[in-house]
Formats: C-alpha cells, sequence, structure tokens
C-alpha cells in the first residue's frame, strides 16, 4: 500500500469557520507534511511532522494548525482563513527505512469565501 | 539542499522519447536527485530518484552526468498521458522535499 488519502477533496468554507483538512498513511512512515500550492505554482512547504513531533514551521499564519495524533494521521485545523488562503493542499510521507521518496495525496482543493 | 534550475516549458511529439533537463550545479555529494510530476490539479507523483550511477524503471531513466551538475530525464516514447509539470529536486535522504518551478511538458499528437 502505497497511498496516502487525503480528505475531504473539495473544502468550502468561510472567513469565519472552523474546519479541519485530514491525512492519513499506513506505510509506516514517520515523516509528514503538508503543503500549499496556488494555481500555476509549485508547491510550498508549509509544516513537517518528524515521529509525531513538529519539525519544521516555514513561518505559516496561526490560522494553520497542524496536528499529527498517531504515527498515521496529520490534521491540519483551519480558523478564520482569508480568500487568498484558497489553495490545493497536499499531504506527504517519508521515512528513510522505507524508501527515499515521498508520496503524496491526491490533496483537499479549498476555497475560502 | 541545492537548488535546481529547469526550462519552464518543453513540447514534445507523442511516441518521441522526452528529454526533460536539470540543472543543479551546487549539489553536494550526500544529495540525491529526485523528479517527480504532477499532472493537472493531482498531487505530485515519484518518478524516479538516483545519486551518481544512471537509474531505469518501468516509467523512466535518469542519466546524471559525472560531474553530477546535471541530469536528464528521459521519457523514452511519450504519451498525451505524459503531459505535465515535472519537478527535479535535490535532497538529502532524511530531509523534507523543496519544490522549484519545474519543466511543464507538452506532448503533442
Amino acid at each position: 500500500d502505497t497511498e496516502v488519502t487525503q480528505t475531504p477533496k473539495h473544502l468550502v468554507m468561510g472567513m469565519t469557520n472552523k474546519k479541519s483538512l485530514k491525512c492519513e498513511q499506513h506505510m509506516g512512515h514517520r515523516a509528514m507534511y503538508w503543503y500549499k500550492q496556488k494555481a500555476k505554482k509549485p508547491p510550498e512547504l508549509m509544516f513537517v511532522y518528524s515521529y509525531e513531533k513538529l519539525s519544521i514551521n516555514e513561518s505559516v499564519p496561526s490560522r494553520f494548525s497542524p496536528e499529527c495524533p498517531n504515527s498515521s494521521l496529520l490534521n491540519l485545523h483551519l480558523h478564520a482563513l482569508q480568500p487568498e488562503d484558497s489553495a490545493l493542499y497536499l499531504c506527504a510521507s517519508s521515512h528513510p527505512g522505507r524508501g527515499p521518496e515521498a508520496f503524496f495525496g491526491q490533496g483537499t482543493r479549498l476555497t475560502v469565501v | 539542499d541545492a537548488k535546481t534550475t529547469q526550462p519552464p516549458s518543453m513540447d514534445c511529439a507523442e511516441g518521441r522519447a522526452a528529454n526533460l533537463p536539470c540543472n543543479h550545479s551546487t549539489i553536494s555529494g550526500n544529495e540525491y536527485v529526485y523528479w517527480y510530476r504532477q499532472i493537472h490539479s493531482q498531487g505530485p507523483q515519484y518518478i524516479i530518484h538516483g545519486l551518481k550511477n544512471n537509474e531505469t524503471n518501468e516509467m523512466a531513466s535518469l542519466i546524471i552526468t559525472e560531474d553530477r551538475k546535471s541530469s536528464t530525464l528521459i521519457l523514452p516514447h511519450a504519451t498525451l498521458r505524459d503531459t505535465a509539470v515535472y519537478y527535479c529536486i535535490v535532497r538529502v535522504v532524511g530531509n523534507q522535499f523543496y519544490f522549484g518551478t519545474g519543466t511543464s511538458l507538452t506532448v503533442i499528437p
């Protein structure tokens, strides 16, 4: 199983809403990532979790709050977002002992209205 | 991790080989070259990676120059489904993946 599953696939939320994105993998990977991708741009790294601990935060605004409750699951909690936060949010996972590549999910298309 | 430079766009005729170049002149000895592709609005897909030897798998071949300052991804018989953005990434194993601007490949019928 080389799959990273992201839910939901699409999300529309208002600027006062609170929502969460979910990412799951069962490959035994211990590094998990969140990326943000705007249209016609490359993915930009947001957060990295290593062994369930946050290891990298690329100066992401606090309205994005990541959580890694266990080794298979990664969440991204969203609160008070702005329209410019509309993007494709990608999750990925990797683990050196299980191959050097990272596997990506299909993303959540987020629209903030 | 070292930076990469790729042409912004390329065309390739269907059935011909697509050769996508990548420059990584500041690569260090323990950095691998990875290639990913992203078909419109999908998640990036791993293609191949290598350290210094040429590599081949069922999807593509990776040719790395002897000085490791550049590489070429080869899709031997391009199909319309290979139309995508191709990213070359240089990375130390265990570090995170940073994407450059990539090459938008269009396969023409």
